[in-house]
């Protein structure tokens, strides 16, 4: 079990460039989700995958943000014109689970930490 | 709106010390309950849950939470706290709270366990 991985670890951009990040989850995961944590705050939720189609998004996740899950494996999200606002840790989640989501437990990566200077 | 309230944002304690780790929530139609653990440069770990049953739950390394309906409260307790257990811990909830979507995990804004010698 290699768990979830995200990369990079690190991205440092200057406000107005664009930036991508990618989660591969546990390989037999069929759900994926992206969260955003700010300093002081817990996960705040962005979207959500069921295999390769995006069933929910977030109000958080402004025009600027873009996300895919192509082949229902990897995930990759991109943020267009970064703002310093967005400067934050991007989680990753996967989770496998036929029924009610609610109750399944979601398996974390490690974070991929953006500054927009 | 849908909360997780964490009481306490910060929590030192001696070893060996007994301690607890506060979290309320809205009230809900249905809930379902976690807790998370981060330990230092570490991804976020499920601790225990609670999904139905018996209202104590209890994880491998000697934490437990009671989840109290009427007081809409999932604290988490350990007896004897070891240095190992110095990490943040954050308390989620999922399921339809107030309206909101289910599946997606509400968080709190994390509790920092400090175990001093």
């Amino acid at each position: 079990d290699t768990g979830v991985s995200q990369d990079p670890r690190h991205k440092i951009t200057k406000r107005g460039q664009n930036v991508t990040f990618r989660c591969d989850p546990i390989s037999e995961h069929n759900r994926l989700y992206w969260y955003r944590q700010t300093l002081g705050q817990g996960p705040e939720f962005l979207t959500y995958f069921q295999n390769e189609a995006q069933l929910e998004k977030s109000r958080l996740l402004s025009d600027r943000f873009s996300a895919e899950r192509p082949k229902g494996s990897f995930s990759t999200l991109e943020i267009q014109r970064t703002e310093q606002g967005d400067s934050a840790m991007y989680l990753c989640a996967s989770s496998f689970g036929l029924g009610e989501r609610s109750t399944d437990t979601q398996y974390f990566g490690p974070g991929t930490r953006l500054t927009v200077l | 709106a849908q909360s997780v309230t964490q009481l306490d944002s910060q929590v030192p304690v001696f070893e060996e010390a007994p301690v607890e780790l506060r979290c309320n929530y809205s009230s809900s139609v249905s809930v379902y309950l976690f807790w998370y653990v981060q330990y230092p440069n570490q991804g976020l770990q499920l601790l225990l849950k609670y999904l139905s049953g018996s209202t104590l739950v209890e994880s491998i390394n000697g934490f437990e939470a009671e989840f109290n309906k009427s007081q809409t409260s999932f604290h988490l307790r350990k007896p004897s706290v070891h240095i190992s257990d110095t990490a943040e811990y954050f308390c989620a909830v999922s399921g339809r709270l107030d309206g909101g979507s289910q599946g997606n995990l509400i968080f709190g804004k994390g509790t920092k366990l400090s175990v001093k010698p």
